[in-house]
């Protein structure tokens, strides 16, 4: 069946550090990736999406590629600041055979930016 | 205007009592769904209805139980609360893959 693993937290790291959250999948059709995003207290936010193979997602400066070959889709920021401390979970979506789509996400990874 | 919004925010009970937890989201999104996160971070997929339509039935004790008076509205009753019910549980809505979050309810059994 589909799955997605993405890499234990906690991350530590400091403010305009780079960073990278590792997140692969397996899935049997074609499916959708995404990245969200839980502050403290929040629900979950979508925070970016490709939706075919070499696709990039971007916003708020993080970025992530749909890489078919290495069934990836490992999240990047160029320079974090404490603000981006949070939860990311990375999540596919796939067709089900009924119909409609099914979701699998990630277990999330705590990311701290110190000052 | 809130686009999933869920009501209340905390829920502090005790052990054996019945609780609802509402829902409701102005998207027009057809599928709404019901999640659980234990305080690790996990999120558990509950139930899930398409226009009021039980799509998603995961194992979840039957003291859960869902309800859908219309598409916009997605409820969640909880019978004879236990400790291990404590948790966040989260509503959520989507028309196609991607999903709006409702920002949780803290559910404390004591």
């Amino acid at each position: 069946g589909d799955s997605v693993t993405q890499m234990e937290g906690p991350v530590t790291l400091s403010e305009e550090a780079f960073l990278t959250i590792n997140c692969t999948y397996t899935a049997t059709g074609y499916p959708s990736l995404f990245w969200y995003v839980q502050y403290p207290g929040e629900g979950l936010q979508l925070l970016l999406k490709a939706t075919k193979a070499d696709d990039k997602g971007s916003n708020k400066g993080f970025e992530a590629t749909y890489r078919k070959e290495t069934t990836s889709f490992h999240l990047e920021k160029g320079s974090v600041q404490v603000s981006d401390s949070a939860v990311y979970f990375c999540a596919l979506s796939d067709r089900r055979n009924t119909g409609g789509f099914k979701t699998i996400f990630g277990a999330g990874t705590r990311l701290f930016v110190k000052a | 205007d809130t686009a999933v919004s869920q009501t209340p925010k905390y829920l502090v009970t005790q052990m054996g009592n019945d609780k609802s937890i509402k829902c409701e989201q102005n998207l027009g999104h057809d599928t709404m769904y019901w999640y659980k996160q234990d305080s690790k971070k996990f999120l558990k997929i509950m139930f899930s209805y398409n226009n009021k339509e039980l799509i998603i039935n995961e194992t979840v004790p039957n003291r859960f139980s869902p309800k859908s008076p219309d598409k916009a509205h997605l409820n969640l009753h909880i019978n004879s609360l236990e400790l291990g019910d404590s948790a966040v549980y989260f509503c959520a809505s989507s028309q196609g893959r991607a999903y709006t979050f409702g920002s949780g309810t803290r559910l404390t059994v004591v």
